[in-house]
């Protein structure tokens, strides 16, 4: 069982306010992972991470941002949340090294009224 | 064309039948490859990785066929927990880095 935790798994919160949702791994991967995924849809990635100070956009232009000052903390970031934003975040993680998988945490359900 | 391309579904089959899916991938480059099962509204799981020489985990095998570019997953003797969505996923180097891409994934429905 892989060992990385979302916090929280469901948030339901109104329009405007700044959102943070965590993501810790245990397993000391130095790769991290953001996706967006909607009810019986794609995964879509929207930041990752090669390591400490380390952030890139993924294949899905999002408004979050990222960050990662430390190797096992991957938070996600909505400034200002609007409807649009209501989805599904999963986390994951993995170690360096091209034939690596990843390990993904529950996830956060989001729903922006 | 998409990167990686699975069967469309939904796979209604009964319990007990053999079902496969079959998934492409256009990057020729791409390095490593496995498949995910993920539930209704939960988070991806690794099922099993797929090697060149092909892999049996149980009642699941994997087959990877780089000429042609597809990956296959065969499940035997099906079971009613086996109903999910399976996931293809191809990580593929560019340059200094890997990317993991994931197919849209084929939804399996195993009934009575």
């Amino acid at each position: 069982e892989a060992d990385i935790y979302q916090t929280p798994r469901y948030l339901v919160i109104g329009t405007g306010k700044k959102i943070t949702l965590e993501c810790s791994q245990t397993m000391g991967h130095d790769k991290m992972y953001w996706y967006q995924q909607d009810p019986g849809m794609e995964l879509h990635l929207i930041h990752y991470s090669y390591g400490v100070n380390s952030t890139e956009k993924g294949d899905l232009s999002s408004e979050s941002t990222v960050s990662r000052i430390r190797t096992e903390h991957f938070p996600l970031t909505l400034e200002s949340a609007r409807p649009s934003h209501t989805s599904q975040y999963l986390c994951a993680s993995s170690e360096l090294g091209g034939d690596q998988p990843q390990h993904f945490g529950d996830g956060t359900r989001l729903s922006i009224l | 064309r998409k990167e990686v391309e699975q069967d469309p579904g939904p796979f209604n089959v009964p319990e007990g039948a053999t079902v496969a899916f079959n998934c492409t991938y256009s990057n020729s480059a791409s390095q490593s490859f496995f498949w995910y099962r993920q539930d209704c509204r939960k988070e991806p799981k690794l099922l099993m990785s797929v090697y060149s020489s092909g892999n049996e985990d149980g009642r699941f095998t994997a087959q990877l066929n780089r000429a042609s570019q597809y990956i296959s997953l065969l499940i035997r003797d099906s079971k009613l927990s086996d109903s999910a969505t399976y996931l293809c996923v191809v990580n593929s180097n560019t340059g200094t880095a890997s990317k993991l891409t994931f197919g849209t994934g084929t939804r399996l429905q195993v009934t009575l």
